[in-house]
Formats: structure tokens, sequence, C-alpha cells
């Protein structure tokens, strides 16, 4: 199994350009979500998704849109990118099994907006 | 709504010490806790977490955590550190009864020196 992967690791935007960050897992889990981490902001929840077809805001989510493709993908857009979004974000998932609330963490998107 | 406060930002401790990274929560309900871990440029992987049951709960690379209901309160800690335990640690809350959410406290780096 590769867990959760995300790609891109790296990018480097311009002000205003718009992308998409990619995140898939192959563990069968019902749930994803997207965070950014900022230095000494630990991490902060963009998007989740509990099931396939649904999706909610979390504590940032103005300036990004989210699809969740189907079950094993979840994707991160920004429209129009700013330098406010310059972070690393992270994809994780997490299953529904009795005693296993924790997320799986994918390895990150460092983004760099200029 | 739950909140997390990690009260140390940067802990320095040498190889073979003893380190306890502090962990306090808030919430009107009750909890599931858990510690990550995240070694620089990766992303986070689970260290321990506290379900139900025994309050001190162990993982298996010598770290421990016990839940303290009255102090609300999960502090982390290992009687002897190794120089590969150097990384961001990072103590999260869930709500019981199904919440889809973490929230996370803002991260405790611990360098540990020769």
């Amino acid at each position: 199994n590769a867990g959760v992967t995300q790609t891109p690791k790296f990018q480097v935007l311009k002000t205003g350009q718009s992308m998409t960050l990619q995140c898939a897992q192959d563990m069968n889990h019902n749930s994803m979500y997207w965070y950014r981490q900022d230095p000494g902001m630990g991490l902060r929840l963009i998007y989740y998704s509990a099931s396939e077809g649904t999706t909610d805001k979390g504590e940032v989510p103005n300036g990004y849109n989210v699809s969740r493709l189907n079950k094993r993908e979840f994707s991160l857009r920004l429209e129009s990118a700013a330098p406010s979004q310059t972070s690393v974000y992270f994809c994780a998932s997490r299953g529904r099994e009795v005693l296993s609330y924790e997320q799986y963490f994918g390895p990150g998107t460092r983004l760099t907006v200029t | 709504a739950q909140s997390v406060t990690q009260l140390d930002s940067q802990v320095p401790v040498f190889e073979e010490a003893p380190v306890e990274l502090r962990c306090n929560y808030s919430s009107s309900v009750s909890v599931y806790l858990f510690w990550y871990v995240q070694y620089p440029n990766q992303g986070l992987q689970l260290l321990l977490k506290y379900l139900s049951g025994s309050t001190l709960v162990e993982s298996i690379n010598g770290f421990e955590a016990e839940f303290n209901k009255s102090q609300t309160s999960f502090h982390l800690r290992k009687p002897s550190v190794h120089i590969s335990d150097t990384a961001e640690y990072f103590c999260a809350v869930s709500e019981t009864g199904g919440s889809e959410k973490l929230v996370f406290g803002k991260g405790t780096k611990l360098t540990v020196n020769p």
C-alpha cells in the first residue's frame, strides 16, 4: 500500500496563477482532509470530505476549492494564488473502523507564491 | 469547540535525558487524544492515541502519555531520548461520537543534542 500520496511535492506560482493539488489514498478510507501548515501555527483544516460526494469547510477555507472526485481522490484548487497561501499542504485520510480514529497523512506539497 | 495548547514551542535536551512535552486541551464533551510526530521534511505520523480504557498509553519507541481528565492534559514523556527523536510533536484532540475533525496544537519542536 502506498497510503496517502500527494502531487506535486514542490510548486512555485506567481500571484494570480491557479493550480490544483492532487491527493489519493489506497486504504479505502471514507474521510479525506486538506490542511495547511505554517510555522508556529500547527495544522489548520482547510476542507474535508466525510464521504464521496460531500465536502465541508474547515477553519481556513477562503481562497480554496475542493473536489472529491471519487472515494480515492480529493483535490485542492487555488483559483488565484496569493502570497498568503505560501505554505506546506498536507492531505490526510481516515477510516471508519472501530477504534481507528486517527488520520493518515501524505508527505506534503510545499507551495511558494511569489 | 475544542482547543489544544502545547505549552512549549521548543524543547532542547541532551541525549539520554528524560523529556516531557506538555499538552492541555479544552472541550465541553468527551474527547479522543493523539500525539503525532513530524520528522524534517516529512508528513505527520501517529505516535500514540488515547481512546478509552487505561489512561496511560505507550508507543513502540518508548514514548508514553497519560490522559488526566481532571487536569485536561495529555503530556508526552520519554525517560531517555535519542538523537533520532529530534522532530516536531503535535498534540491533537477529536470529539468522541464520530466527529470528523482533529484539532491540532501548534507543535513542540524537540531537539536532542549529543
